[in-house]
């Protein structure tokens, strides 16, 4: 049972304009929800992440919107360029104990020139 | 300073082979962690190891088995090898109250014929 749902698998957007990468959970205690960006034949890296007490973190180009009530989140990437293109990966984790991060299925983002 | 090294980068093995994948950070951190990634599936945790001495299975744990041989090294050992772990294999590294973030490695290529 996925317990973090990514949508959409795949995205191609023009350069210049917004990617946008949405994900559900289901588990309430998830009180940290970090993004990971993957480059092909490379780890993830963290991109950036946000804590369920604020509603919105901007890091650059970079935005995360956070819907408690909904426990949805998402990803926002602003004036999207060819090098944004890599694999996304939502994830969330109980902040507590071991830290195990639940992701994503993925979503492989395509910016076109 | 390397951060998470993984070794072999590629491996392939026959059927019922064993082998074990290799893990070091240098980052002094107490938890780490092995994952899997599979296409459409994300990542999936398969062992952690929220400190020196302890281990705990993860998600899929079925047909593997981990060793924290001190803080440093982390090793996951496939003790006869099948066709459905042929998968890309990630570690990664944390420290609990240093905000959350994983750190992984480059990640080792497994194919089982």
């Amino acid at each position: 049972q996925q317990q973090v749902k990514q949508s959409p698998q795949s995205l191609i957007v023009q350069k210049g304009g917004i990617s946008i990468i949405n994900c559900a959970y289901e588990n309430t205690a998830f009180d940290y929800f970090p993004w990971y960006q993957q480059f092909p034949g490379k780890g993830p890296a963290l991109l950036i992440a946000i804590r369920p007490d604020v509603s919105e973190k901007k890091e650059g180009r970079f935005t995360i919107s956070f819907n408690k009530s909904a426990k949805q989140f998402s990803l926002h990437i602003m004036d999207s360029q060819p090098g944004d293109s890599a694999t996304y990966f939502c994830a969330a984790s109980i902040q507590t104990g071991a830290n195990n991060l639940f992701f994503g299925t993925g979503t492989r983002l395509t910016v076109i020139p | 300073n390397a951060g998470v090294t993984q070794t072999p980068k590629f491996q392939v093995l026959k059927t019922g082979q064993s082998m074990t994948l290799q893990c070091a950070q240098d980052m002094n951190h107490n938890s780490m962690y092995w994952y899997r990634q599979d296409p459409g599936m994300g990542l999936r945790l398969i062992y952690y190891s929220a400190s020196e001495g302890t281990t705990d299975k993860g998600e899929v744990p079925n047909g593997y088995n981990v060793s924290r041989l001190n803080k440093r090294e982390f090793s996951l050992r496939l003790e006869s090898a099948a066709p459905s772990q042929t998968s890309v294999y990630f570690c990664a590294s944390s420290e609990p109250g240093q905000g959350g973030e994983q750190y992984f490695g480059p990640g080792t290529r497994l194919t089982v014929t």
